[in-house]
């Protein structure tokens, strides 16, 4: 157990559709990832938050925002769902100390829209 | 540009035996980091092993241990006496400390242990 907890574990909905993934990092670690895992496109950076701001973006659509909040728990929302979106959606936490910095990774939300 | 390459889609490898899982690395930047995560087929995302680029031995953590060679910007992986439950993808990341702070994913090595 990393201790990174992500909500829900599935979940499936229909295009056109809007979702929330939510994230809980570990105890103390205020940097927060995300992440897109698909089978074409394997492990894809989406953003990033440090402290609740942003701290860089990866390749995240435009349809999809985030947001880390003041108990540093966040959230990924994919709104005007397509079937391509259909992935395993990671979230990450770091302490954020610098290159070394580990990311442990949440057991993932597996997103299929049909 | 930052890109993390493994040019092993699969991999086989008997009960017991060592294995190495190849991943090099690009980047102009001084400082970063090297990840190994193994991905099992349940889905989670398990943190392996951890270089630093300034790190003048090579890491350890138990069955695990990666063999840096800075020079030609590799990081290859060896498993040790593998285990049935080593079958997993395992990918290799680098972390750089740009303007923007982000881990990069290599493709990933599928490895199966045979009994």
């Amino acid at each position: 157990d990393s201790g990174v907890t992500q909500t829900p574990k599935h979940l499936i909905t229909a295009t056109g559709q809007r979702v929330t993934l939510r994230c809980s990092p570990r105890s103390g670690d205020l940097s927060v990832y995300w992440y897109q895992q698909s089978l074409d496109q394997g492990l894809q950076f989406l953003i990033q938050y440090y402290n609740g701001e942003e701290r860089a973006k990866g390749n995240i659509l435009e349809r999809f925002s985030a947001q880390q909040f003041p108990d540093l728990h966040s959230e990924l929302n994919l709104s005007s769902l397509e079937l391509g979106d259909s992935a395993l959606y990671f979230c990450a936490s770091s302490v954020e100390g610098g290159a070394g910095a580990t990311q442990y990774f949440g057991p993932g939300t597996r997103l299929t829209v049909l | 540009a930052q890109k993390i390459t493994q040019t092993q889609p699969g991999m086989f490898v008997q009960e017991k035996e060592a294995v190495t899982l190849d991943c090099t690395y690009d980047t102009s930047d001084p400082s970063y980091g090297l990840f190994w995560y193994k991905q099992p087929s349940s889905g989670e995302m398990i943190f392996l092993i951890y270089q630093g680029s300034y790190d003048q031995q090579n890491a350890t953590e138990g069955r695990y241990s990666l063999n840096f060679q800075k020079a030609r910007k590799s990081a290859n992986l060896v498993i040790s006496a593998s285990q049935l439950g080593d079958s997993a993808m395992y990918f290799c990341a680098m972390r750089v400390k740009t303007s923007y702070d982000k881990v990069i994913f290599g493709p990933g090595t599928s490895l199966s242990v045979i009994p």
